[in-house]
């Protein structure tokens, strides 16, 4: 089973709905983070979270929010989106600062 | 403003061929530079590179850094078709989290 699991995989919606996109991980890190994915711009950091009780915006937070439900669980909600927010999503976790963060496979999100 | 550069965006080789990919970075308070291999999914964690002049080594995949010039390259020797894929570069800061500012990547494919 992977580390850190992302649910959907894939996901089709319009424009305006609201969205979730979950992540679980069994690696027992505090940290974990969401990210972005768009052709020719790399990983772009959207919220991250210490813990239950912390949750930080990252550069790209508007349009996005999350809740850190459990120390395993960290979701992010596109509460209406637009197409402008097509992109592959990755949910990670580390351990501790400067160490390697591990990535989920990933969600594909297309907005029409 | 903290900045990830990586090249050359794509680069087209044949097996046995030595590639070099670049990362340079303008990054305040520097603390770590990694290097992750992406291929259909999640990144996966190459090397972690934090003084200057220490080559990290795995296999066929070589990574070091300069500090002064504010650079690192991974080289990858007799390259192999299973080697295709888009190569990123994130560098870490000296703060008390574990945030990663991310270059485009660069995109390497190996043909038979």
């Amino acid at each position: 089973d992977a580390d850190v699991t992302q649910t959907p995989r894939n996901r089709i919606t319009k424009t305006g709905k609201r969205i979730m996109l979950e992540c679980s991980q069994t690696k027992g890190h505090d940290r974990m983070y969401w990210y972005r994915q768009d052709p020719g711009l790399g990983l772009r950091l959207i919220y991250y979270s210490f813990d239950v009780k912390d949750i930080n915006k990252g550069e790209i937070s508007d349009g996005y929010s999350v809740s850190r439900q459990a120390q395993a669980k960290f979701s992010l909600s596109l509460e209406s989106a637009i197409p402008n927010q097509t992109a592959l999503y990755f949910c990670a976790t580390s351990a501790v600062v400067g160490q390697p963060q591990h990535f989920g496979d990933g969600t594909r999100l297309s907005i029409l | 403003e903290d900045k990830v550069v990586q090249s050359p965006l794509s680069l087209v080789v044949h097996e046995g061929d030595t590639v070099t990919l670049n990362c340079s970075y303008e990054v305040t308070n520097f603390r770590s530079l990694l290097w992750y291999k992406q291929e259909k999914k999640a990144p996966t964690f190459l090397f972690m590179l934090t003084s200057s002049g220490i080559e990290k080594k795995s296999g066929r995949l070589s990574s070091i850094l300069d500090k002064k010039e504010l650079f690192s390259i991974l080289n990858i020797t007799a390259t192999q078709t299973g080697d295709s894929a888009i190569y990123l570069c994130a560098v870490g800061k000296v703060v008390n989290f574990n945030k990663f500012y991310f270059g485009s990547g660069t995109k390497l494919n190996v043909k038979p």
